[in-house]
């Protein structure tokens, strides 16, 4: 099945460090959202984006709609240790209803003391 | 307020066999989503039900079935068990007629297919 692009794959940043990621698709998407998911979890919302140019803050993580409906960015500022997972990206088409996600490959996170 | 449940949370058959999965959703939710994530990929949806109808359904086999209860909790059934069915199999739930309809997931289901 289909699966948005996320990059990067992984990442080793240091605690206190600034992260960013991004996800991309070929098709436009009406809405984007931001999952993280610790080992034996499901995903957990962090946060969703309903217009194109949206800019959102939930703490020390925002996330941008891009303007061309077909990207998303995701930043966390001052990683912690509890920052360390997988992110997921997802979002959802003009054919598909809000249940219906699909999702990027996923970056996976690890910080360094 | 408890949140989307399901169990069993771990499970072994063996190729051929068929299995049940089963979803309790997010209290207030009225829809059932469920998704299978192989390991090291994203999710991938399977099917959603609402109104105890499947409306609508991702590239999945029909040995894939699945129900909704009256009460909105969800079974999912894999028939003829493949090893390539080995995965997280996950289920989410969410409030249909919210213009903000968010997907709230459970810790998901592991299935091992030997």
């Amino acid at each position: 099945g289909q699966q948005l692009n996320q990059s990067p794959q992984s990442m080793f940043i240091q605690e206190g460090e600034d992260v960013s990621m991004n996800c991309t698709s070929s098709s436009i998407f009406n809405t984007w959202l931001w999952y993280k998911q610790d080992p034996g979890e499901g995903p957990v919302l962090l946060i969703a984006l309903y217009k194109a140019g949206e800019l959102t803050s939930n703490g020390r993580l925002t996330a941008q709609f891009g303007i061309t409906r077909k990207d998303s960015f995701l930043n966390i500022s001052a990683s912690i240790p509890s920052d360390v997972g997988i992110y997921f990206c997802a979002g959802t088409s003009s054919t598909g209803t809000a249940s219906k996600l699909t999702f990027g490959t996923g970056t996976r996170l690890q910080v360094t003391l | 307020d408890a949140g989307v449940t399901q169990s069993p949370t771990h499970l072994i058959k063996t190729r051929g066999q068929q299995v049940t999965l089963r979803c309790s959703p997010k209290s207030g939710h009225d829809t059932v989503s469920w998704y299978q994530q192989a390991l090291g990929q994203g999710p991938q949806f399977i099917f959603q039900y609402y109104e105890e109808e499947e409306r609508q359904r991702g590239n999945f086999p029909d040995r894939f079935s699945g129900h909704q209860f009256p009460n909105y909790s969800s079974e999912l059934n894999v028939n003829a068990l493949l090893l390539g069915d080995s995965a997280l199999y996950l289920c989410a739930s969410s409030m249909r007629r919210r213009t903000d309809e968010k997907l709230f997931f459970g810790s998901g289901t592991q299935l091992s297919v030997l």
